[in-house]
């Protein structure tokens, strides 16, 4: 199985600073990587599929880079309502798909 | 956009099954995949099957291989998670999300709200 990694679990930022979320993928997945945000109670919320387009209604404040095995979320001026977990999802190798295990982004 | 609307919350003794529903809300899950993802309390992320219902076919992670089964009735718009053998560490938030047209290998959106399970005795 193909496990995704992310780094750091938690990121502490100052509301208005940028943001940058490392996921890596143990073999090349090309750019069939996907970010998720999670508010807590809440259902996970696409952000970014293929690597670094922004699904619909996404603000472009998030934009998403990387191929192969590195991968990268980045906010580029954090908003109140951005602190949140995040999470990366491959979808080149299945079964199964698989998730990294979060990055905790949170007020400094 | 269709909205996933799943079953309410479960309590269920260890060794029972629980058999947890997702409706397409305005519309129909059509050819789009569905698949099941679960998050056990203050954990990440897991995919646990997903399913075709255009062509019927389903796809399981293997850690959960003879223990679940993934079906959808069309006419209802409405896909099943069945857990059988449930055990203390099945506790978690179920989700069902769907995917890509007549793609199970993909990301997911939307979501269902999250159905809570608890196996306890």
């Amino acid at each position: 199985e193909t496990v995704m990694t992310q780094s750091p679990a938690t990121l502490s930022v100052s509301p208005g600073e940028r943001a940058t979320l490392s996921c890596r993928a143990s073999q090349s997945v090309s750019n069939n990587l996907a970010w998720y945000q999670q508010k807590p109670g809440q259902a996970p919320r696409l952000l970014i599929y293929g690597a670094s387009t922004r699904a619909s209604g996404i603000p472009a404040r998030f934009s998403g880079s990387g191929s192969g095995t590195e991968f990268t979320l980045t906010i580029s001026s954090l908003q109140s309502e951005d602190f949140a977990v995040y999470y990366c999802q491959q979808y080149n190798y299945w079964p199964p798909l698989t998730f990294g295990g979060g990055t905790k982004v949170e007020i400094k | 956009q269709v909205q996933l609307v799943q079953s309410g919350a479960e309590v269920k003794e260890p060794g029972s099954s629980v058999k947890v529903s997702c409706k397409a809300s305005g519309g129909t899950f059509n050819s789009y995949s569905v698949s099941w993802v679960r998050q056990a309390p203050g954990q990440g992320l897991e995919w646990m099957g997903g399913i075709i219902p255009a062509f019927g076919t389903s796809e399981y992670a293997q850690k959960f291989q003879g223990r679940v089964t993934i079906t959808t009735d069309e006419s209802a718009s409405t896909a099943y998670l069945e857990l059988t053998s449930l055990r203390s560490d099945d506790t978690a938030v179920y989700y069902c999300a769907t995917g890509e047209y007549l793609v199970m290998g993909c990301w997911f959106d939307p979501w269902g709200q999250g159905t809570q399970v608890t196996v306890s005795s």
